[in-house]
């Protein structure tokens, strides 16, 4: 299996509370992102990270930010949670397939919940 | 954006059937993975293709690069292929990754 572990695996928060999830890599791969999936929506892209310090939103990403002060860690943060925030997130990472590898592997996801 | 899509969006078959999962996307891309998703569980990527075929076991899966489509296929299926089948496409430059919305495979024994 990759080295690739989230916590927490499961949280529940209040509503208005700020809750940080981590996501840690073995596999020093440059890609890291952070999805959320629910029923009917799939797996949607909240942040990504190409870089230490380099980050960019995706598609889901109000509400949330991201830090990645070191290769190995990609950190997600609600700022304040809302019960819409209820989901299961997945940790993802990459690497660049013009360096001959291209594989994607995924954490064993964080189900939050807010009330 | 790279749009992705796959079909069908739910597939009930009898244990031995031969099973076809279909993705196409919009934009170019520099590889396809195809993942799988137990009940619960987590997410493993079965394969990762740039071009032509690779196969795994009962598992098979194509990409036409000219067409943007790929397919995954199941031979002999089994109650344990049950999942949700996930096609998930990475895009030229930013490398982003871009999920379809899943298949959901249930094989009746």
């Amino acid at each position: 299996d990759a080295g690739i572990t989230q916590s927490p695996r499961h949280k529940v928060t209040e509503t208005g509370t700020p809750v940080t999830l981590r996501c840690h890599q073995t596999e020093n791969h440059r890609y890291m992102y952070w999805y959320r999936q629910d029923p009917g929506h799939g797996l949607r892209l909240i942040h990504y990270s190409y870089g230490v310090k380099d980050t960019d939103k995706g598609e889901v990403s109000d509400g949330y930010s991201v830090s990645r002060s070191k290769t190995e860690d990609f950190l997600l943060t609600l700022e304040s949670a809302t019960s819409s925030q209820t989901s299961v997130y997945f940790c993802a990472i990459s690497e660049s397939t013009d360096r001959g590898r291209g594989g994607a592997f995924f954490g064993q996801g964080t189900r939050l919940t807010v009330v | 954006k790279n749009e992705v899509e796959q079909s069908p969006q739910n597939l009930t078959a009898q244990e031995g059937e031969f099973i076809t999962i279909n993705c196409s996307y919009s934009v170019g891309i520099s590889a396809l993975h195809w993942l799988q998703q137990h009940p619960g569980g987590g997410i493993v990527s079965l394969f990762m293709l740039s071009s032509g075929k690779k196969k795994h076991g009962r598992l098979i899966a194509t990409i036409n690069i000219q067409e943007k489509h790929s397919s995954l296929h199941i031979t002999a299926s089994h109650p344990r292929d049950s999942a949700v089948y996930i096609c998930a496409v990475l895009n030229f430059g930013n490398e982003k990754l871009t999920f379809g919305t899943g298949t959901r495979l249930t094989i009746i024994p």
